[in-house]
């Protein structure tokens, strides 16, 4: 199994809907990661976590971490279609500064 | 600020040849990590350089190979190319390990024939 689990895989929402992407570790994450990618491009830096419980925003993004380090949640409101892409959880499971990732997770936002 | 530069974009080659793909981090970060993106595998760690030193490596074999120079620029070398080594490699610069904010190229993509 995946050292690092992404759920949902895929996602189909309507435009303006809330939507909410998991990640979760078995082991203790040291720096957590969000990107966005469109398909066969780079990863668009999103976000970086770090402490238990922390939470960070960017426009409509939120994604926080759990107090306990092993988990963490991308939450999108109000969804719009430049929404779309895959989403990818990036973590640290070491404090090496190597990077493990999820399986992604792709978002489709119909207008 | 220009953010991380990988050259070139795209490369055809042929089993049995060598390639070498370099990356341009951030200006200021001293750190790049490589890692093979490919459809059934996802997204896997090559190997990261700080300071023209490799700190660590992933599971891949001998024939990849990296280096890092004094001006933080990178390059990876993949020998006895096969076909199994077609994917979309991306570069990811920070400013030092361990824990930093990670930002990502636009990527390479390999297809060997």
């Amino acid at each position: 199994s995946q050292e690092l689990e992404q759920s949902p895989q895929s996602l189909i929402v309507q435009e303006g809907k809330n939507l909410t992407i998991n990640c979760t570790s078995s082991k203790t994450l040291y720096g957590l990661y969000w990107y966005k990618q469109k398909y066969g491009e780079g990863l668009i830096f999103l976000m970086m976590l770090q402490k238990g419980g922390e939470e960070k925003s960017h426009e409509k993004i939120t994604a926080k971490l759990d107090e306990k380090k092993q988990q963490s949640s991308l939450h999108i409101t109000a969804s719009q279609p430049s929404h779309a892409g895959i989403y990818l959880c990036g973590a640290d499971t070491g404090n090496t500064g190597k990077l493990i990732f999820g399986q992604g997770t792709t978002l489709q936002v119909k207008p | 600020k220009a953010g991380v530069t990988q050259t070139p974009r795209y490369l055809i080659k042929t089993r049995g040849q060598q390639v070498t793909l370099s990356c341009s981090p951030i200006s200021g970060h001293r750190s790049v990590s490589w890692y093979q993106q490919t459809p059934g595998q996802g997204l896997q760690f090559l190997f990261e350089y700080f300071s023209e030193t490799q700190r660590n490596k992933g599971n891949f074999p001998g024939r990849f190979s990296g280096r890092q120079f004094s001006n933080s620029r990178s390059e990876m070398n993949v020998s006895t190319l096969e076909l199994g080594d077609s994917a979309l490699y991306l570069c990811a610069s920070s400013w030092a390990p361990p824990v930093t904010e990670a930002f990502f190229g636009q990527g390479t993509r390999l297809t060997v024939v």
